[in-house]
Order: structure tokens, then sequence, then C-alpha cells
């Protein structure tokens, strides 16, 4: 199937780490990328490529992947950090897919 | 620095005709697929095509053909969205999004700051 899956919500504990993750059959072949989302602004890029990230993101943000399953890891949340994120990657028709999101708190 | 501009947000009754735009500063505007992206109040993300500027050559995404055009003036470095004849349902923010279309994916790598849609009676 063409679609990507997330959990709807996860919530963290300040400074602790969390994993939000992003299923679907696209991503056996295609990488995932994650995009963070506070309210009220655009978008911003934070793991590109299943694993990269874009200059002037912190390093506790990572990302990987195995099988059907991308997940973007944030080790040591900040409150900063709390924020809808989104994964994307492509299907064999060149589509752009969008995961639906993933509210996460930090406690 | 990429920049995204869009056009200021809308207010339009069923049935009106829309057209709102994306300007590109920062790079060459015709080395990059734009997309276009919609969020409908309180929801998640939604594709609904990329353009690539040096030619026009367009591709909507399989829940927005036929309800949008998308489209270039690579002279002005503008990308626009339109709507011939606008429903409530296309009250939503719609984003343009610079995309990189590359050997390890398909990423939007810069972001307009939205465009908000409001039809209404």
């Amino acid at each position: 199937s063409s679609e990507l899956t997330q959990d709807p919500a996860v919530s963290v504990a300040l400074g602790q780490t969390v994993r939000i993750t992003c299923q679907g059959d696209s991503l056996r072949d295609y990488n995932a990328n994650w995009y963070q989302q506070k309210p009220g602004q655009a978008p911003v890029l934070v793991i590109y490529g299943k694993k990269n990230r874009p200059s002037g993101i912190p390093d506790r943000f990572s990302g990987s992947s195995s099988g059907n399953t991308a997940s973007l890891t944030i080790t040591g949340a900040q409150a900063e950090d709390e924020a809808d994120y989104y994964c994307n990657s492509r299907d064999s028709s060149t589509n752009v897919l969008f995961g639906g999101g993933t509210k996460l708190t930090v406690l | 620095e990429v920049q995204l501009v869009q056009s200021a947000a809308e207010v339009k009754k069923p049935g009106e005709s829309l057209r709102i735009s994306c300007k590109g500063s920062g790079y060459s505007f015709t080395s990059h697929w734009i997309s276009w992206v919609r969020q409908m109040p309180g929801k998640g993300l939604e594709w609904m095509g990329r353009l690539d500027p040096s030619d026009s050559y367009t591709i909507y995404g399989p829940s927005f053909q036929g309800h949008v055009t998308i489209s270039a003036d690579k002279s002005i470095s503008t990308a626009s969205l339109q709507w011939s004849s606008l429903k409530a349902s296309d009250t939503a923010m719609y984003f343009c999004a610079r995309l990189q279309l590359s050997s390890i994916g398909y990423y939007f790598d810069s972001w307009g700051q939205g465009t908000l849609v409001t039809v209404s009676s």
C-alpha cells in the first residue's frame, strides 16, 4: 500500500529519549525523511535520506530504518522539541507520501 | 539564503476562483522542483503535486488531479496554485516547498510560510 502510518501521540519526560515511528511498505524500498512542525509555523526538515541531519539541526535528533519501519529518535528531549512530527517518503509511482503525524509532548 | 515567500491570506466565497503564489529566491529557481502541500485545520500534511519550473512539467497527487492547477512563471521565479471554483472544503493552510529529488530520496528542504485560504459564504 502507498500509506505511511504514525502513532497519533507520544510523550516523553524532559531529558529522556523518545522514538517516533513510521510504518509503510514503501519504506522497504525508499528512505524516510522527518519534519518538525510547531503550532502556527511551517514544517522544518530535521532528518533526510533516513539518517542525515540538515545543518542547524541538533545532534540529539537521529534517524534509522529497519524493514518497513523508519524511526526518529530524540536523545535527551528538550522542552522546545514539543511539536508535531511528520515522516515522508515516496512510492513507486513517484508520488510523495506523508505520514499522519505524531504529536510529541515533553513532560 | 534560500527563501520561499508566499502570498497573503485569502477569504473567498464558494464558487469563486483563486490563485495563490510562491516566490523563490536565493537559489536557481529552475533547478529544483516545487511542491504544494495542504494542511486542513487541525490535520496533517497532504502532498498536492509537484512542478518542474524549467519546463512547467507537473505531476499531481491522486487526490488533487483535476481539482487544482499548479503552474509557474520562471521569469519571475514564482509558482502558483489555482482553483477555478472554490468549495468550503478547500479551507486550509497551503504551503509551497522546494523538493529535492536525489538518490537518497524525495524530501522538502525549504518551505514557504504558508497561505491560509478560507472559503465561506
